[in-house]
């Protein structure tokens, strides 16, 4: 599994993008890069995967670039409900096991 | 949209006692996880079950734990001596698995268990 790298915390503010930024140098050539974001008190919940390039979805866009050693999450607009944690992971399978870091604390301000 | 279901919402029991948390995956998922996080901490990985035996477990998951599939629906988590530091959030989650490359896994909304 890959080891992921990402900020502590970001602050934004209503309507901003956000952008999120991972590292994983150690990334296997199998791996994808996949993101979770968890609510308090609530259970994580997945967001966006890709294995490299751009995936967008109607939540958020994910960018990997060729050498794959990073990926940038980016919210549009965010607003206050997506004050979350948000988990990046590496992995190769649909069965294995999770590897939680401690994430990036997003808090968005009005 | 399917989603996995865990109960009670919120257990408390005393040190030394016996206790059984319960989830019910989504009904085509085939593989079933447990995890916890303690408050404040990373949410760590316990235990997984495919075809009705463990797939791989965490060094926390020790003889204390142990996981069972009693029917075709629910996935029960069981703790035979509670200790303390056993109070957490417990997650339940489950996914399609299989040939799908995906690492989507489906959480449930967490039991609170709080060991006195």
């Amino acid at each position: 599994l890959a080891k992921t790298t990402q900020p502590i915390s970001m602050d934004s503010y209503e309507g901003q993008e956000v952008n999120i930024t991972c590292s994983h140098n150690n990334i296997a050539t199998n791996d994808y890069i996949t993101w979770y974001q968890q609510f308090p008190s609530q259970g994580p919940r997945f967001i966006i995967q890709g294995y490299k390039t751009k995936v967008t979805n109607e939540v958020a866009s994910l960018f990997i670039p060729a050498d794959r050693k990073s990926s940038t999450l980016s919210l549009p607009r965010v607003s206050l409900s997506d004050t979350a944690v948000y988990y990046c992971l590496g992995g190769n399978t649909g069965f294995q096991k999770l590897v939680f870091g401690t994430g990036t604390r997003l808090l968005v301000s009005p | 949209e399917p989603e996995v279901t865990q109960t009670p919402s919120h257990q408390v029991t005393q040190m030394g006692q016996e206790v059984i948390l319960r989830c019910v995956p989504i009904s085509n998922h085939l593989y079933f996880y447990w995890y916890r996080q303690i408050l404040g901490q990373k949410v760590e990985f316990l235990v997984s079950f495919y075809n009705n035996e463990i797939s791989e477990k965490s060094e926390i998951f020790d003889d204390q734990f142990s996981v069972e599939r009693p029917d075709g629906s629910n996935f029960t988590l069981k703790i035979r001596s509670t200790k303390l530091e056993d109070s957490a959030m417990y997650f339940c989650a489950s996914s399609l698995g299989s040939q799908r490359l995906s690492y989507e896994q489906y959480f449930g909304p967490g039991t609170r268990l709080t060991v006195t």
